[in-house]
């Protein structure tokens, strides 16, 4: 079964805009984690927040997480065309189990 | 370069045959996996293994099966008995999470599988 599910499953925006993507989960969690992956690739991992923090940076991108709604979000700010992919979140830590389990993702497109 | 490497890119299959996917690293990760993605329906866990010559099912592993002789290697053999098994298959592995409690897992470039 899966544990994260991925909001909206299709953004489209124009180079230069943010872009924000949203992931719910349902149990209790150690780790969540965001993943890109390009049309026909494997999966590229981006960001890791564990369930005690809030918020985290990285470059252009911000995770935040509310366990308390398990809810997570991830802001891509200034947008390119490059990032250009589906976005995933995974979950850990599901009846105490520490295997990755994936949403459906969000299919990303930035129009230059 | 250290990192996971699935072989071949692509595979076709005759219906009733077996077939074997490759998955190799060299980044001395003690937990390896396999997901299974169709479109639309993301990422499903087929197998894991946390220790070598030891193995886990996943949520979908009717008609797989896998070994774990070497740390390095993780083959996946697609049997006759998966109905569907025309996928897109990934091979990722992390470190000991047990330990560290870092589940960042790293992917390989997949395998696109097709029956004929």
């Amino acid at each position: 079964s899966q544990q994260g599910e991925e909001d909206p499953q299709a953004l489209s925006i124009q180079e230069g805009e943010n872009a924000t993507m949203n992931c719910s989960y349902k149990t209790s969690i150690n780790n969540l984690q965001w993943y890109r992956q390009n049309s026909g690739r494997g999966l590229v991992h981006l960001i890791l927040i564990r369930s005690n923090e809030r918020e985290k940076h990285s470059g252009r991108l911000r995770v935040t997480l509310d366990t308390s709604k398990k809810s997570s979000s991830l802001l891509i700010t200034a947008s390119r065309a490059a990032d250009t992919a589906s976005y995933f979140c995974a979950t850990d830590g599901s009846g105490g189990s520490y295997i990755p389990t994936f949403g459906r993702g969000t299919s990303l497109i930035v129009h230059p | 370069d250290g990192g996971i490497t699935q072989s071949p890119k692509y595979l076709f299959r005759k219906e009733g045959q077996n077939v074997t996917l490759s998955c190799e690293q060299n980044l001395n990760h003690d937990a390896m996996y396999w997901y299974r993605q169709d479109p639309g329906q993301g990422l499903r866990l087929i197998y894991y293994s946390q220790i070598v010559n030891d193995f886990q099912k996943g949520d979908i592993a009717e008609g797989y099966s896998v070994s774990r002789e070497k740390k390095e290697s993780f083959p996946l053999t697609v049997t006759s008995a998966q109905k569907n098994p025309t996928a897109f298959y990934l091979c990722a592995s992390s470190i000991d999470h047990t330990l560290s409690g870092n589940t960042e897992a790293f992917f390989g470039q997949g395998t696109r599988l097709t029956v004929v």
